[in-house]
Parts: C-alpha cells; structure tokens; sequence
C-alpha cells in the first residue's frame, strides 16, 4: 500500500542554519504531496502541498519539489528561526477525496 | 467557527468505558476525516464522510469503533468497551469539496484509558 518515509529526528540546528528534511514515498497512481505542520500546543496545519511531477510547494521561507524520478519530495528552508521549532509530517493524498497517508513526523528544535 | 471544533479536549476513560468524541467541521465543509495519533507517530486515516455518507471506514482497528454524522455536520466518533491501546489522540479534519483541496484539522481530543 501507500506509504511515506521521512528522516527520523529529532533535529537541532541553530538560528539562521539550512535545513532539510528528507522525504520519499510509495505509491500505486499519481499522488499529491503534503507537509503538514504541528507547532507546540496547536493543530496540524497545512505548511504546502504539490499536485503534480516538479511542481514547488512553497509558504513562509519553505519550499519542496516534487521529484516523481525519485518518488521525492524533500523539506527545505534557507534560514531557520526559532519559530520553526515544531512536528513537520510529510504526507500523500491519492484517492479522489482528501484521505491523507502520513509520514511518522521529525521534530525539529531551534535554538537562538 | 472560524475553525474546526473538537471537544471534550481531553478524555481520561477506565478500561471497558465506552466513549464518544465529537467533532464540529467548519460550516459548508463537504467532507470530514477522523485519524488517530499515536504518541510520537504520525496521524492514521480511521474514517472518510461525505456529507452524511460514510464513503470508507477502512481504518476503523474494531468493530468496537464507530462513527456517525447523520446530517451532514457534526461528526461523533464513538468507542465501545475502551481498551489502553485505545489510548491517542483522535483528530478531525474537514475541507470544502470532494478532491485535492486543503483539508483543516481541529486540535484533537486526547484520550487516556486507564
């Protein structure tokens, strides 16, 4: 079935640093792609999303590319701050309604 | 509301207790999903609505799970006989049409068997 694999965490890095968070899936068509993500004491939240072969999501400093050739799509952003400390989940959506398959999640830490 | 709705926020159920979660979608939303969370996992699809109808509950672990939304709104997500396993955090989500449109989840209830 369906499936999504990302980068185990936790992640640190320090202000200002690069980060990426690494993301592949499995799956039988054609899916859109997701990051959700669950800051402290909130909701999931929608981050970005891809619908199509090298499309970029982007939103607040963060970008991913959906790479079909190598069923991809990794989480990027050029300079982190202490606000981006959260759950990031990678996730796919294949089915003709919104059913979203979620990637286990990476914590990431911030620090000034 | 502005958002999607759960309640009660937290839950804490003695083993064999039977309890019900209840979901309020954003107004006008077609179609509403209910996941479970497990502690450090990533959320897991139990059930799809379509307005009223229950178009997958696929994802459903028991036959002790159940959920209902008889007109199309609210949501409740009843659990029968709670085991610890039972033991997560059930969210709500709901969007506007059928498709890849963006789905909004509400903060979840967490529930504790004891």
């Amino acid at each position: 079935g369906d499936s999504v694999t990302q980068m185990e965490g936790p992640v640190t890095l320090s202000e200002e640093a690069f980060l990426t968070i690494n993301c592949t899936y499995t799956a039988t068509g054609y899916p859109s792609l997701f990051w959700y993500v669950q800051y402290p004491g909130e909701g999931l939240q929608l981050l970005l999303k891809a619908t199509k072969a090298d499309d970029k999501g982007s939103n607040k400093g963060f970008e991913a590319t959906y790479r079909k050739e190598t069923t991809s799509f990794h989480l990027e952003k050029g300079s982190v701050q202490v606000s981006d400390s959260a759950v990031y989940f990678c996730a796919l959506s294949e089915t003709s309604y919104d059913k979203v398959i979620f990637g286990p999640g990476t914590s990431l830490s911030v620090i000034p | 509301g502005a958002g999607v709705s759960q309640s009660p926020r937290y839950k804490v159920a003695k083993r064999g207790q039977d309890v019900a979660l209840r979901c309020d979608p954003i107004s006008g939303h077609v179609s509403l999903f209910w996941y479970q969370q497990a502690l450090g996992q990533g959320p897991e699809f139990l059930t799809y609505f379509q307005n009223e109808a229950q178009l997958d509950k696929s994802g459903l672990p028991s036959d002790r799970f159940f959920a209902e939304r008889p007109e199309g709104s609210v949501s409740t997500l009843k659990i029968q006989r709670t085991q610890q396993e039972d033991s997560a955090v059930y969210l709500c989500a709901s969007s506007l049409v059928r498709g890849p449109a963006e789905a909004f989840f509400g903060q979840g209830t967490r529930l504790t068997v004891v």
